[in-house]
């Protein structure tokens, strides 16, 4: 199973809303990111966990903030987002970081719509 | 800084033909590299992972080349079909980062014409 599973698939939000997105795998894999893609860009990253810990924020909003509740589970919590926020989120998993990273998996996105 | 170039950006071809996709890289000190495709809204799809220490890995009718001494890598995909239209992405992940980092490059959209 090579599968990393996001929810919601689409998600408009308005200004004051507080929303969550949600991923999960259950590759046994120990790192787990977010990334933003905007239209014909490649993918952003947001933040990295590694061992349910955060190891890289790439300066992100602090309207976005990343929890890692286990190792097979990654949540984005978004509030007060901005109209530019809109964007395809993404999640991604590797069996570590650096050296014993191996392949990055993907999943499917969150298409997120802030009005 | 890592910078990482994929050339050309876009690229049309008929079907069947044998096509090269282009990727450069500035640092030499990278940890793997890897190759991806995404459809139109969707997530990136995993094609091949190149290690430091390999030349090449090949999946199908796909074959993908590192050489790192010259920061370059191809992807060769054989007897193109229509179903491979998509954006293909290349990105290495670098011995200078902190937690893993990818760099991706911007793309490059293929279209295959029946």
């Amino acid at each position: 199973d090579t599968e990393v599973t996001q929810t919601p698939k689409h998600l408009v939000m308005g200004m004051t809303n507080k929303k969550s997105l949600k991923c999960e795998q259950h590759m046994g894999h120990r790192a787990m990111y977010w990334y933003k893609q905007k239209a014909k860009k490649p993918p952003e990253l947001m933040f990295v966990y590694s061992y349910e810990k955060l190891s890289i924020n790439e300066s992100v909003p602090s309207r976005f903030s990343p929890e890692c509740p286990n190792s097979s589970l990654l949540n984005l919590h978004l509030h007060a987002l901005q109209p530019e926020d809109s964007a395809l989120y993404l999640c991604a998993s590797s069996f570590g970081t650096g050296s014993g990273t191996g392949e990055l998996f993907f999943g499917e996105g969150s298409r997120l719509t802030v009005l | 800084k890592q910078e990482v170039t994929q050339i050309p950006a876009a690229l049309s071809v008929p079907e069947g033909e044998n096509l090269v996709l282009n990727c450069s890289f500035t640092d030499s000190a990278i940890y793997n590299l890897q190759w991806f495709r995404q459809d139109p809204g969707k997530g990136l799809t995993s094609l091949l992972l190149i290690q430091s220490s390999q030349r090449e890995q090949t999946s199908g009718r796909l074959n993908a080349s590192l050489d790192k001494s010259s920061g370059r890598s191809t992807l060769y995909i054989a007897a193109s079909q229509p179903g491979d239209s998509a954006t293909y992405l290349c990105a290495v992940r670098g011995r200078d980062n902190q937690g893993g980092k990818l760099i991706f490059g911007q793309g490059t959209e293929l279209s295959v014409k029946p």
